[in-house]
């Protein structure tokens, strides 16, 4: 089985400062890992994936994570910030062949952007 | 570009009553999901779908419960008599061709038990 873990559930920043947001991951197995957003009234939009190729993941709007192994971690960043990112950020995991299971979501982080 | 939809966006119901929510995928994908929030909680799996028959079911996923293609392009989930705990936002999800192609999520239908 697969756990994730985002500590923060709320990250304020200020427009044009960089973020990070934080997720940990559990799993017996090789696993792939993914960042979704969820801006206001909206679905679940996939920001970035990995999948075993490159550690470092570059996705949409500017966003970017690594894939750290040794600490099971897959943060997100963001190098500057916009007033467009406010959402809601869930990290999730799949077991690396794919999984009829289904993915393995953590709560989310709502990032708030600050003027 | 092609996107998942799910209508009811809102759905209020008195426990008790049946609720069927409606998605329709994304044509030519062949896997799909359906996960929910509650209010303030993690996204859950509940249920996916391949082939015309369940492929795996969460615990959340009980008899109440049932999932149908009916027609070739929707995906429905029924909840037979609905519960107040049942109150959440509901989301579709399909899959291309393989289990390990992107899951595309559409935007939830949030239902409401009174």
């Amino acid at each position: 089985a697969q756990s994730v873990t985002q500590l923060d559930s709320q990250v304020p920043v200020f427009e044009e400062a960089p973020v990070e947001l934080r997720c940990n991951y559990s799993s017996s197995v090789s696993v792939y890992l993914f960042w979704y957003v969820q801006y206001p009234n909206q679905g679940l939009q996939l920001l970035l994936k990995y999948t075993s190729a490159a550690t470092l993941v570059k996705g949409i709007n500017g966003f970017e994570a690594e894939f750290n192994k040794s600490q099971t971690s897959f943060h997100l960043r963001k190098p500057s910030v916009h007033i467009s990112d406010t959402a809601e950020y869930f990290c999730a995991v799949i077991p690396l062949g794919g999984g009829a299971d289904g993915l393995t979501f953590g709560k989310g982080t709502h990032l708030i952007i600050q003027p | 570009e092609p996107e998942v939809t799910q209508t009811p966006s809102h759905q209020v119901t008195q426990m008790g009553q049946e609720v069927i929510l409606r998605c329709v995928p994304i044509s030519n994908h062949l896997y799909f999901y359906w996960y929910r929030q509650i209010l303030g909680q993690k996204v859950e799996f509940l249920v996916s779908f391949y082939n015309n028959e369940i492929s795996e079911k969460s615990e959340i996923f009980d008899d109440q419960f049932s999932v149908e293609r009916p027609d070739g392009s929707n995906f429905t989930l029924k909840i037979r008599s609905t519960k107040l705990e049942d109150s959440a936002m509901y989301f579709c999800a399909s899959q291309g061709t393989s289990i390990t192609d992107t899951q595309y999520f559409g935007p939830g239908t949030r239902l409401t038990v009174l």
